[in-house]
């Protein structure tokens, strides 16, 4: 059974870096063609794409975000960890991982942890 | 970066169908997946690749993908579809994937 789930700060001031952890179970990040995305959604809005990482290191970012993300794994831990700077207001959001698989949308997803930027 | 256009909002009652699109620029050569979200979950991966649905999701999801516009039809709509709806691709000239703003879908 596959299982993922979220952790870090649920509060975080403006400039400061958001470190977000996913530890997972179920699955490995060393099987050829598994991979972990993060995915956000703040309060009443749309769900947006932040970063994917393959079993391989293989890393792909948002575009629009790419300069302040960057997306990291430890197999040993299965701990998949994400780390965004000069955190906003705007920033303000939960933000999920889920489990993937090379040519595959996401289909396994945490509960989520919402992650709110305030002075 | 590719853009996926929903309509806000679709409204059906119980036992018809819902029809809920995706558009996006010759999104007909692209695999597009497809999200239910309800209210304070996490996303349910509903229709994936155009029209393959995950084991143990009813037939009544059905995806279709052709020209600019995919869509989701969802028949014999209960109360329980009611739901926000993503639709997602990957954008291989951005190296990413990418949702749809989301459709909200209220049954009447």
């Amino acid at each position: 059974q596959i299982t993922l789930k979220e952790s870090g700060p649920t509060l975080v001031k403006p400039t400061q870096t958001l470190t977000l952890t996913c530890t997972f179970s179920g699955f490995s990040l060393s099987t050829s063609g598994v991979g972990v995305g993060w995915i956000r959604q703040p309060p009443g809005e749309a769900l947006e794409w932040l970063a994917l990482i393959y079993w391989d290191d293989d890393k792909h970012y948002n575009p629009s975000l790419k300069s302040r993300l960057t997306i990291t794994k430890d197999t040993s831990k299965n701990h998949v960890v994400l780390n965004m700077t000069n955190m906003d207001p705007v920033d303000t959001a939960t933000y999920y991982c889920a489990h993937l698989e090379a040519q595959t949308p996401p289909d396994y997803w945490g509960q989520g942890t919402l992650v709110t930027v305030s002075s | 970066s590719y853009v996926l256009t929903q309509p806000p909002s679709v409204s059906v009652a119980p036992g018809q169908t819902a029809r809920i699109t995706c558009g996006g620029d010759n999104i007909g050569s692209k695999s597009v997946h497809w999200y239910q979200q309800r209210p304070g979950q996490a996303p349910v991966l509903v229709v994936y690749d155009d029209s393959d649905r995950p084991s143990g999701i009813p037939e009544r999801f059905f995806g279709s993908n052709s020209g600019n516009t995919a869509t989701l039809t969802i028949s014999r709509v209960e109360a329980g579809d009611e739901a926000d709806y993503y639709c997602q691709l990957w954008d291989n000239s951005g190296d990413h994937f990418v949702f749809g703003s989301g459709t909200k879908v209220t049954v009447l």
